[in-house]
């Protein structure tokens, strides 16, 4: 069973720094491209970014919104996928999703999710 | 960026009812379009991808079509457990993209 599992979430201040995890486990976790989603209180999901495997050389995309704040990195070995988020602001507040790509070509959208972790920026 | 703009924000239907949702892409995103599904406090739900292929396991009332750079997703026969919101994505290039989300409720 295909299963995610994030944490790391909590209350932070404003131009603090806060680091997610996301574990995996179910599949061959190496394989795979992974993402984090948010989603603001009551609000619609945002895509933050992406990581690709090994064979696509762990290169990452961002939303312009992170881009330079934050970090997507991974270890395989550990099955283990990461958020480093700096420089936080109010607008972060948001439950974190990890989402699984799934395998199946060039173009392929996310086929599994964890169940989230909520980050609140706030003094 | 690419714009995904869903209609209707919101919309209210009984059991056993036949409803569609709408996505429009701002530009062609080919069939690269998936539908997820989100109930309250919980994770989103993979249901279809590539416009109308459905993820295993995800009952036959749902299906997804295209035309052109308009997407539907239709769900007959409405069960209790289909009353949650609904996202599209395009998936067709970066930033990926949501639309803002149609909530479903019971009338």
């Amino acid at each position: 069973e295909v299963q995610l599992v994030e944490s790391g979430g909590g209350l932070v201040q404003p131009g603090g720094s806060l680091r997610l995890s996301c574990a995996a486990s179910g599949f061959t976790f190496s394989d795979h491209y992974m993402d984090w989603v948010r989603q603001a209180p009551g609000k619609g999901l945002e895509w933050v970014g992406r990581t690709r495997n090994k064979a696509n050389s762990y290169t990452t995309e961002y939303a312009a919104s992170v881009k330079g704040r934050f970090t997507i990195s991974r270890d395989d070995s550990k099955n283990s996928l990461y958020l480093q988020m700096n420089s936080l602001k109010t607008e972060d507040t948001a439950v974190y999703y990890c989402a699984r790509r799934g395998l199946g070509g060039n173009y392929f959208p996310f086929d599994y999710w964890g169940q989230g972790t909520l980050v609140t920026v706030s003094s | 960026d690419i714009q995904m703009t869903q209609s209707p924000s919101s919309l209210s239907a009984s059991v056993g009812d036949t409803v569609t949702i709408t996505c429009r892409a701002s530009q062609g995103i080919s069939s690269w379009l998936a539908w997820y599904q989100q109930k309250p406090e919980k994770a989103p739900k993979s249901l279809i991808y590539a416009a109308s292929s459905l993820h295993s396991g995800v009952p036959s009332r749902f299906s997804g079509s295209r035309s052109g750079t308009d997407f539907t997703l239709t769900i007959s026969s409405l069960q209790p457990e289909d009353f949650a919101t609904y996202y599209c994505q395009q998936y067709n290039s970066y930033p990926l993209t949501f639309g803002q989300g149609t909530r479903l409720e019971i009338k």
